[in-house]
């Protein structure tokens, strides 16, 4: 069964530039949620979607955007890149929208803002 | 207020000798608890979880850890460590507010040392 696949894996954008990542999850789950991984703040909830639904919503601001198709695969925008957007994006996805509902992480895009 | 905190930064231990990562929350409701490893330039992978019944829980490659509800802590512990377990560990939790999001702690980096 395959992985949670993130794409790209590496990204060098300049400032000002918009960026698109995706997530394909496993087959079957249908929540995919997005985390934001800097040494400075470490790990930090995005979104989470579900049946193409945003779900919920972490901290950051309108910039960062999300979307989920039919067939549970999720891309996350982030318009107007900023110095401080460089970071390791990641996504996990899980079968159900309970709480406790394991979470499958990718290997996450590492993007860098220059 | 709600927060997830390990408390060291780096643990330094000698192959084959215990370890034991400290995690600690504060909350006001209900959580499920859970450990993450990272290793470089990958995503994360569930070591183990508490969601209810026994408060030991025991995960993958060889870690256990105890839920202690008096002292909101959720140590992770490995009786004799290897090197390949040098790598960065996650406790996260999830606040039972019916969001299924994770908060991370700050993240310990174990290195094992021969």
């Amino acid at each position: 069964k395959a992985g949670v696949t993130q794409t790209p894996r590496y990204l060098i954008k300049t400032r000002g530039q918009q960026v698109t990542l995706s997530c394909s999850p496993i087959s079957g789950h249908r929540s995919v949620s997005w985390y934001q991984q800097t040494p400075g703040q470490g790990l930090q909830f995005l979104f989470e979607y579900f049946s193409e639904t945003q779900r919920n919503k972490g901290n950051f601001p309108g910039r960062f955007s999300g979307r989920q198709f039919s067939n549970s695969r999720s891309e996350m925008n982030v318009s107007t890149l900023e110095l401080g957007d460089s970071a390791l994006y990641l996504c996990a996805s899980s079968f159900g929208s309970g709480s406790g509902t394991e979470a499958f992480f990718g290997q996450g895009t590492r993007l860098t803002v220059v | 207020a709600q927060s997830v905190t390990q408390l060291d930064s780096q643990v330094p231990v000698f192959e084959e000798a215990p370890v034991e990562l400290r995690c600690n929350y504060s909350s006001s409701v209900s959580v499920y608890l859970f450990w993450y490893v990272q290793y470089p330039n990958q995503g994360l992978q569930l070591l183990l979880k508490y969601l209810s019944g026994s408060t030991l829980v025991k995960g993958i490659n060889g870690f256990e850890a105890e839920f202690n509800k008096s002292q909101t802590s959720f140590h992770l512990r490995k009786p004799s460590v290897h090197i390949s377990d040098t790598a960065e560990y996650f406790c996260a939790v999830i606040f039972q507010t019916g969001a299924n999001n994770l908060f991370f702690g700050t993240g310990t980096r174990l290195t094992v040392i021969p």
